[in-house]
């Protein structure tokens, strides 16, 4: 089992939607939650983490922790064109650092 | 700021010569990365070094690769000899700080291609 998991996708959504992605890690003492974003031919590049259950927002984006399922979120308000790419949900276990394979999403205009 | 920077960006080699990827982290973080991209694994971290010293270097995935970090400002990976599963493309990241709980800034990335 891999330690962090999410849905390779495609997903696709129209312009001005709501884009949902979805991770789940499999160490429950797990610390910190990243959601890194990366266009395609380029390196990932930070969006948004939390190391609290709960939600957190910034802007367009809502991160959400919920440690005893073991699962983290990212939501994606009014999505654009420019959000297409792919999302890596990355986490955090002792000195370890851990990506999942991303999820590629598409907004459709 | 410059970023972190890699070099080379592209790289294409037989198999079995020896590859060397460099990278500069951005002044003042002390966490240096080493990841490995493919379409079938993700990324993935094969070390990291606190203050120029390794700290887990359980991704390195054979005795093939080593990396170093002489000071604060330089770190090389090195693949000897390279084999054709070895083409991916290798990010080095840098953060402030040695938990590993901060954010990290990846440099540009170095293409490998061994034929």
């Amino acid at each position: 089992q891999k330690e962090v998991e999410q849905n390779s996708g495609p997903l696709s959504v129209p312009e001005g939607a709501i884009a949902s992605l979805n991770c789940t890690y499999s160490d429950r003492g797990s610390q910190s939650f990243f959601w890194y974003r990366q266009y395609s031919g380029k390196s990932p590049e930070l969006i948004m983490f939390i190391y609290s259950n709960g939600d957190k927002e910034d802007g367009r984006f809502t991160a959400q922790l919920n440690k005893a399922s073991q699962y983290v979120s990212l939501l994606i308000r009014d999505s654009q064109p420019s959000d297409s790419a792919t999302y890596l949900c990355a986490v955090t276990s002792g000195n370890q650092f851990y990506f999942g394979t991303g999820t590629s999403l598409t907004v459709i205009p | 700021d410059a970023g972190v920077i890699q070099s080379p960006r592209h790289e294409v080699t037989e198999m079995g010569q020896e590859v060397t990827l460099r990278c500069k982290p951005i002044s003042g973080h002390n966490s240096l990365f080493w990841y490995r991209q493919t379409m079938m694994r993700g990324l993935e971290l094969l070390i990291y070094f606190n203050n120029n010293v390794p700290i887990d270097d359980s991704g390195m995935p054979e005795d093939r690769f080593s990396a170093k970090m002489p000071n604060a400002s330089f770190s090389t990976l090195k693949i000897q000899p390279s084999e054709p599963r070895d083409s991916a493309v290798y990010f080095c990241a840098s953060s402030i700080g040695t938990s590993g709980s901060n954010e990290q800034f990846f440099g540009p990335g170095t293409r490998l291609t061994v034929l």
